[in-house]
C-alpha cells in the first residue's frame, strides 16, 4: 500500500529538549516536504527536498531542521523547540507526473511546553 | 493579503441540502488548482482537481474562473460523512514547493 509513515503521533516535551520527527515514504517519490497546520492559518510549509541531498526553506523555516540522505526518509528536526513550535505537523510526498498528488503522513500533535 | 482565501465557515447544514465553498487566490500565474478534505485532526485527502472547463465527481462539482481568479466547490445531497473541513490548494506548478494551502473552511452536516 502506498503510504506515507509519520512518527510519532504525539509528542509532548519541554523547551529546549532536541527531538526528531520521522518521516518515510515507500512510492519512491523524489519530493518530500514538512508542513505545520495552526488554527485559522492553514498549512504553511516548513522545508522541501526535491531528491536526496537536496533541501530547501519553505515558508516558515527558522528553528527547524531536515535532512535527506536517502530517497525514502526526510526527518524533521528541533534542535532546540520552543513554545511557539506547538503546532500539527504533516509530511508529504509527491511523485513527478502530470496530475500528482500530495501524499500525507497522519500527522504529529507537537507539545511544547 | 492572503494568497489563497476561502469563505472563513463553519457552514451547518442539514442532510440533502446543497452548499458550496468559494476560494480566491491572489497569484494570477497558478496553474493547478485543487480540493482537499481534511477530518480533524487527520491528513488532508486529495478531494478532486481543478480544471478550466470545470468538472465533476458525483455530487461535488468544482469550478475555475480564471479571469476572476476564483474557485469553488459545489456539494448536492450533502451526507453526514461530507463533514470536514475543505482545504483549497493553488499550485504554480506541478511541484510540491509551490502549492499554497488556504485556511479550510468547516462544513457540519447535520441530521
Amino acid at each position: 500500500e502506498a503510504q506515507v509513515t509519520q512518527n510519532p503521533r504525539y509528542l509532548i516535551t519541554v523547551t529546549g529538549k532536541k527531538l526528531t520527527v520521522t518521516c518515510s515514504q515507500n512510492m519512491n517519490h523524489e519530493y518530500m516536504s514538512w508542513y505545520r497546520q495552526d488554527p485559522g492559518l492553514g498549512l504553511r510549509q516548513i522545508y522541501y527536498s526535491m531528491n536526496v541531498e537536496v533541501t530547501d526553506k519553505g515558508d516558515v523555516p527558522e528553528g527547524y531542521k531536515v535532512s535527506r540522505k536517502e530517497k525514502r526518509n526526510f526527518p524533521l528536526i528541533l534542535e532546540s523547540p520552543s513554545p511557539n513550535q506547538t503546532s500539527l505537523y504533516f509530511c508529504a510526498s509527491l511523485g513527478r507526473g502530470r496530475g500528482e498528488k500530495l501524499f500525507f503522513g497522519s500527522g504529529t500533535q507537537l507539545s511544547v511546553l | 493579503r492572503k494568497e489563497v482565501e476561502q469563505d472563513p465557515g463553519p457552514f451547518n447544514v442539514p442532510e440533502g441540502a446543497t452548499v458550496a465553498f468559494n476560494c480566491t487566490y491572489s497569484n494570477s500565474a497558478s496553474q493547478s488548482f485543487f480540493w482537499y478534505r481534511q477530518d480533524c485532526r487527520k491528513e488532508p485527502k486529495l478531494l478532486m482537481s481543478v480544471y478550466s472547463s470545470g468538472n465533476e465527481d458525483g455530487r461535488f462539482t468544482a469550478q475555475l474562473n480564471r479571469a476572476s481568479q476564483y474557485i469553488s466547490l459545489l456539494i448536492r445531497d450533502s451526507k453526514l460523512s461530507d463533514s470536514a473541513t475543505y482545504l483549497c490548494v493553488v499550485s504554480l506548478d506541478n511541484y510540491g514547493q509551490n502549492f499554497v494551502f488556504g485556511p479550510g473552511t468547516r462544513l457540519s452536516v447535520l441530521p
